[in-house]
């Protein structure tokens, strides 16, 4: 199995208070993501980064901000919780981009996030 | 943009059935690839398969198989002789091969299976 932590796994906040999410990885891959899963929408791409300091937006970044300090360390940062951000955060690593050879994410256990 | 269209939202079989998962896609690209996942009641997400658009030949590994036919913009998904452990939530994934769309894995909304014994 790909060396993924995700923390906290579950978290329960309150409506506009900061909370950040945790990936760390044991792959050495360059490539991580961020997806938030709720049901009716599959699986959506919040941010994502293709090396150290390195970060793009995905389709629903709004509310997300993202930092990645070093290869192994992925944040996922909601400065202001809002109920709507209440989902299943996965954390996704690849050694190579998924639109080239051998791309195939890998996921982390998921964080869930309760926003009351 | 890419899109991933899973239209079976839930799909209900009893053992030994063979079923069908659906997975539409759109993309610009010439050059694209095409996943599917498999997300077990457990709640981990498992790679199953990754295909490129230039490899059309279909695939089988043990009870799954799957379909990919470009002129149709489907890659469906079979599994023959449904057993309960293939119970999960099934989803298709597309990556464009060029340019930023290349760095991103789009994901259909998912298609519950349920195998009853």
């Amino acid at each position: 199995d790909a060396g993924i932590t995700q923390s906290p796994r579950h978290k329960v906040t309150e409506t506009g208070t900061p909370v950040t999410l945790r990936c760390h990885q044991t792959e050495n891959h360059r490539y991580m993501y961020w997806y938030r899963q709720d049901p009716g929408h599959g699986l959506r791409l919040i941010h994502y980064s293709y090396g150290v300091k390195d970060t793009d937006k995905g389709e629903v970044s709004d509310g997300y901000s993202v930092s990645r300090s070093k290869t192994e360390d992925f944040l996922l940062t909601l400065e202001s919780a809002t109920s709507s951000q209440t989902s299943v955060y996965f954390c996704a690593i690849s050694e190579h981009p998924p639109g080239l050879v051998s791309g195939e994410l890998f996921f982390g256990e998921g964080s869930r996030l309760t926003v009351l | 943009a890419q899109k991933v269209t899973q239209a079976q939202t839930e799909i209900s079989v009893v053992e030994k059935e063979d079923v069908t998962l659906d997975c539409v896609y759109e993309t610009r690209d010439t050059t694209y690839y095409l996943f599917w996942y498999k997300q077990p009641p457990s709640g981990e997400l498992v790679f199953l398969i990754r295909r490129n658009s230039f490899d059309e030949q279909n695939e089988i590994s043990g009870r799954y198989s799957w379909n990919f036919q470009k002129s149709t913009s489907s890659f469906n998904f079979t599994i023959t002789a449904s057993q309960v452990v293939d119970s999960a939530v099934y989803f298709c994934a597309l990556s464009g091969g060029s340019g930023g769309s290349n760095y991103k894995l789009t994901f259909g909304k998912g298609t519950l299976l349920t195998v009853n014994p």
